[in-house]
């Protein structure tokens, strides 16, 4: 079965930083990958997915993350923090176009001002 | 506003009574998805519909739980005889099956409290 593992419950970067949001996945197949955002008493939010090609992949709030199939790692990164990142984040797997999507469980960043 | 939309947004009852949720998916959207959130997990996967057809149900799904997309454009999600481990969110998404792989576009969720 698949299944998506964020290792980290909280991660803390000062505003103007790079940041980085782990994320691993177990999946036969080919997988499809995608990073969602939760910010308080709001649905969750779509950044960005992997489906094929470019292993770098570019998102929404200029968020980009990073498909390592050696690795099974998916990690989530922008170049400079800023302090309305701050949210819970949810990588999220899926075995194909017909599949279910399972979501890790999750990833609060903190950015400090 | 054109998103998913969820009714209603928070949901307090008594253990044993019935709770009946509803979710309208994007117009054009063919695929819709119900999840449940627990406080500091992700969302997990209860069911979902391709037009008015139900494809798949979790394990989570119990016998009290039933889902129904009747016209293929709006959903509910009933819980019978609730029991405190059911409150939770309860998300809603939705999704355009075309070639290209869409991402799902969530609800803001309802919130489920049983007392």
């Amino acid at each position: 079965a698949q299944s998506v593992a964020q290792p980290e419950d909280q991660v803390n970067v000062a505003e103007g930083n790079p940041l980085t949001v782990k994320c691993t996945y177990s999946v036969s197949g080919n997988p499809y990958l995608f990073w969602y955002v939760q910010y308080p008493n709001r649905g969750l939010q779509f950044l960005l997915k992997y489906i094929t090609g470019d292993n770098l992949v570019k998102g929404s709030y200029g968020f980009e993350a990073e498909f390592n199939k050696s690795q099974t790692s998916f990690h989530l990164k922008k170049p400079s923090a800023l302090v309305s990142d701050s949210a819970l984040y949810f990588c999220a797997v899926m075995r194909g176009r017909d599949d279910k999507i399972i979501f890790g469980k999750g990833t609060r960043l903190h950015i400090l001002p | 506003d054109t998103g998913v939309s969820q009714d209603p947004r928070h949901k307090i009852t008594k253990r044993g009574q019935n709770v009946t949720f509803r979710c309208d998916p994007i117009s054009e959207h063919n695929r819709l998805y119900w999840y449940r959130q627990t406080l500091g997990q992700g969302p997990e996967f209860l069911t979902y519909f391709q037009n008015e057809a139900q494809l798949e149900k979790s394990r989570l799904l119990s016998d009290r739980f039933s889902a129904e997309r009747p016209k293929g454009s709006f959903s509910t999600l009933e819980i019978q005889r609730t029991e405190q481990g059911d409150s939770a969110m309860y998300l809603c998404a939705s999704t355009a099956r075309l070639l290209e792989l869409d991402e799902q576009f969530f609800g803001p969720g309802t919130r489920l409290t049983v007392l």
